[in-house]
């Protein structure tokens, strides 16, 4: 158990839909990075928060949002859902916004089926 | 931006034998290099990292080994046991802001 928690573990959605989805990092790590994981394209690093700011941006589509809140959850937003945005959504955390000495530990998941 | 390649994509050893992954990575400016095992169901679990600075790292049945030069980096798991069964990914940052950038994963199978 990596102390990230992720919620809700299932979803299944229809097409043009919104969902939220939650995560809880490890505590004392101030850094909340979202993953998208399908089959063809792999792992792919979405956004990175560190104690409440955005921090970087990857390959997130305007559709999708993310915040982190006070306590340091952060959500991620979906939202005109599309067939292919069924994929298994991860979040991480680390302690630091940066530097090569920044484990990120992964939680287990909310896997999304749009249909 | 960086690109992480991870060959080869499926690996079945005996158990006992020793496994190699093998990744490579483009950009000369990525200093940290985890590696990630991910079972079925679950998320991926880091189990091993290595940064620029060093060349080897073991951990028990586990090492992870760099060649900046070369730009590759490779995971060595020794006397594989059934329970090392599972995707493995690479993954490389420049720690500029610690996003990760993984490779395709590697399905093991270790056959009893």
């Amino acid at each position: 158990d990596s102390g990230v928690t992720q919620t809700p573990k299932h979803l299944i959605t229809a097409t043009g839909q919104r969902v939220t989805l939650r995560c809880s990092p490890r505590s004392g790590d101030l850094s909340v990075y979202w993953y998208q994981q399908s089959l063809d394209q792999g792992l792919q690093f979405l956004i990175q928060y560190y104690n409440g700011e955005e921090r970087a941006k990857g390959n997130i589509l305007e559709r999708f949002s993310a915040q982190q809140f006070p306590d340091l959850h952060s959500e991620l937003n979906l939202s005109s859902l599309e067939l292919g945005d069924s994929a298994l959504y991860f979040c991480a955390s680390s302690v630091l916004a940066s530097g090569s000495y920044n484990e990120q530990f992964f939680g287990p998941g909310t896997r999304l089926t749009v249909l | 931006g960086e690109n992480v390649e991870q060959h080869p994509s499926t690996l079945s050893v005996q158990e006992g034998d020793s496994a190699v992954i093998k990744c490579t990575y483009s950009d000369s400016a990525s200093n940290y290099f985890p590696w990630y095992k991910q079972e079925l169901g679950k998320g991926p679990q880091l189990i091993i990292d290595i940064r620029s600075n060093v060349g080897e790292k073991k951990d028990q049945r586990i090492a992870v080994t760099l060649n900046k030069t070369a730009k590759h980096f490779s995971l060595h798991i020794t006397e594989t046991q059934p329970e090392d069964s599972a995707v493995y990914f690479c993954a490389a940052s420049t720690g500029a802001n610690s996003k990760l950038t993984f490779g395709k994963g590697i399905t093991l199978s270790v056959r009893p």
